[in-house]
């Protein structure tokens, strides 16, 4: 069973820190890593994708890919309330032609 | 504008009935998918085609039906055999293989009463 871990939270930080969320799968045949943000009741809105080892940046939002270690994370800086959502953690395996593996999610909740 | 529509955007079904939900793109995108979203989950892939006229089953497609008649249609049909049909239907697209950016449309919320 090919799997996806995230912490279910809620990750709660103050507006202005750094919000780090995590993710570790289970196949090391994994090739592509996407985060995706889901506010309540709504659908999940891609943020960004990361295929290598390293750092990817897009704006205050960096995701972090290490696939010796199994994980990749996202971080999100200068954190604005808005930022408050679920974020799911999606991972294709080898093999599986497009589909993608979810998480269930990290609530992220970023206080006043 | 480009992007998913689902209809409808809240469904009501008795036990016993079969329904249809809808999912429409006009991104021209090949690959569609349709998911299953319940408290506390992740997504769960129910069914997923590639191309027109070719689909494949997802990893809970019991209970369920599909079809691909166009490239911009991908409706999937909540028979009576499922038995817990009541959760959030997301269905996404994606350019095509070895392309596996999906995007989403807004979601079905089904309850069975």
């Amino acid at each position: 069973q090919k799997e996806v871990e995230q912490n279910s939270g809620p990750l709660s930080v103050p507006e202005g820190a750094i919000a780090s969320l995590n993710c570790t799968y289970s196949d090391r045949g994994s090739q592509s890593f996407f985060w995706y943000r889901q506010y309540s009741g709504k659908s999940p809105e891609l943020i960004m994708f990361i295929y290598s080892n390293g750092d990817k940046e897009d704006g205050r939002f960096t995701a972090q890919l290490n696939k010796a270690s199994q994980y990749v994370s996202l971080l999100i800086r200068d954190s604005q309330p808005s930022d408050s959502a679920t974020y799911l953690c999606a991972v294709s395996y080898t093999g599986t032609a497009s589909k993608l593996t979810f998480g269930t999610g990290t609530r992220l909740q970023v206080t006043l | 504008d480009g992007g998913i529509t689902q209809s409808p955007k809240y469904l009501f079904r008795k036990e016993g009935q079969n329904v249809t939900l809808s999912c429409e793109q006009n991104l021209n995108h090949d690959a569609m998918y349709w998911y299953r979203q319940d408290p506390g989950q992740g997504l769960r892939l129910i069914y997923y085609s590639q191309i027109v006229n070719d689909f494949q089953k997802g990893d809970i497609a019991e209970g369920y039906s599909v079809s691909r008649e166009k490239k911009e249609s991908f409706p999937l049909t909540v028979t009576s055999a499922q038995k817990n049909p009541t959760a959030f239907y997301l269905c996404a697209s994606s350019i095509g293989t070895g392309v596996l950016e999906q995007f989403f449309g807004p979601g079905t919320r089904l309850t069975v009463l």
